[in-house]
Parts: structure tokens; sequence; C-alpha cells
């Protein structure tokens, strides 16, 4: 199975600029996805496809990479931004998620 | 809206079954593929199976195949998993997904869960 390797966690102020990395163990093409989980929620689609923006979703959050290598990108952060964020990919079968990135702001 | 709601979760023991469902509602059912995603206790997510719009394609990950049997019910907008043989590590929430419209494996709307205990 492709590994998706994220960061555990990260600690920034609101206003400022955050980025999340996700590493593939092997190639996704651009099939890679992003979700937001606040805690006792479901999660909810950010990016799909490395940097489409899903509908509804502020264009406070971009996406980029290709490959192995992704970032999601918040700019600002804001204080409703605490969640955890998980990558996905969907080039290689199973479709496998990262361990997700808690985001807390200090 | 679009609103997907899991039901027939609960406490089961090692190697008994159980039938989750899940209601679609606010866009029309047999037009998307659907999944299921698990997510154990403090831990990330983990895609579990998926079916394609007429049911006729299914897909499963290694560790539940031959053990978990995904359908649908069209006429009645209803997504299904049956779980036979359960285990203490399939204990998670079970969340039930839409393929996103172009048929890709990723997920543009979730529903809000439903807890599944094994154990003795």
């Amino acid at each position: 199975d492709t590994v998706l390797t994220q960061s555990p966690a990260l600690a920034v102020s609101p206003g400022e600029r955050v980025t999340i990395s996700c590493r593939a163990s092997e190639s996704v093409s651009t099939l890679m996805h992003w979700y937001q989980q606040k805690p006792g929620q479901q999660p909810t689609l950010l990016i799909y496809l490395a940097s489409n923006l899903e509908s509804g979703v502020p264009a406070r959050f971009s996406g980029s990479g290709s490959g192995t290598d992704f970032t999601l990108t918040i700019d600002p952060v804001e204080a409703d931004d605490t969640a955890t964020y998980y990558c996905q990919q969907s080039w290689n079968d199973p479709p496998t998620f990262g361990g997700g990135t808690k985001l807390e702001l200090k | 809206e679009v609103q997907l709601v899991e039901s027939g979760g609960g406490l089961v023991q090692p190697g008994r079954s159980l039938k989750l469902s899940c209601a679609a509602s606010g866009f029309t059912f047999s037009n998307y593929g659907m999944a299921w995603v698990c997510q154990a206790p403090t831990k990330g997510l983990e895609w579990v199976a998926s079916i394609s719009t007429g049911g006729g394609n299914t897909y499963y990950r290694d560790s539940v195949k031959g053990r978990f049997t995904i359908s649908r019910d069209n006429a009645k907008n209803t997504l299904y998993l049956q779980m036979d043989s359960l285990r203490s590590e399939d204990t998670a929430t079970y969340y039930c997904a839409r393929h996103y419209p172009t048929g890709s494996f990723y997920f543009d709307y979730w529903g809000q869960g439903v807890m599944v205990t094994v154990s003795s």
C-alpha cells in the first residue's frame, strides 16, 4: 500500500500562514486530496486532485504538489481552522490516507 | 442538501455479525459510487470498501475481503455494509461517504459516522 507521511502536529498563531506537508512512498501523480476533520465531526473535503478547491471552501485554503510531495496551505489561519488535516491518495490501489496533522492555534 | 445518515452500529462479540446502513437523501443516489471509511478510536482514516453506481462492481481493502460485503438498494437510497466474523481490530467509527462525481476514489460528502465496538 502507498504510505502517506504527515507531520503529527503544528501550532500557529491566527493570521499566520501555515503549510501542511504530505509525502507519499511512491508516486501518486496528482491524485492527492485533502480533508479537514474537526473534533467530534466527520471529515470534509477541502482540496481534490492536488490543487482544486472544493466548492464552498474558503480561498484561504490551497493545495499544490505532484508525484510524491504535496502541501496544503492555509493563509491566513483563523481560529476556526483548529482541526486535523488528512491527505488521501487515489492513484494507487487501495486508496490510503495519511496519519493526519493536528493544527492547533496559539 | 446532501445527507448521509448511518445506523446499525453497536457492541458485538468477536466472531459475530453486524449490518450497517446508510440512508442517503438530497441527491440522485443511483448516480454516485459510494464507500465506507473507518476510523479507529484516536486513529486516522482507513478506506474499507466501495461500490459502483449500479452495484455491479465492489472493491475492498485486503483486511476485510471475505468478511465484509458492501451493497446498495437504489430504490431505497440506502447503502449497506454487512460485517461478518468481526475482530477486535474492526472496532471503529464507520463513515458512509459519497464518491466524487468523476468516479474517482475520493469523497465529497460524509455521514456523521456510526460506532462499532467488537469486544467480549
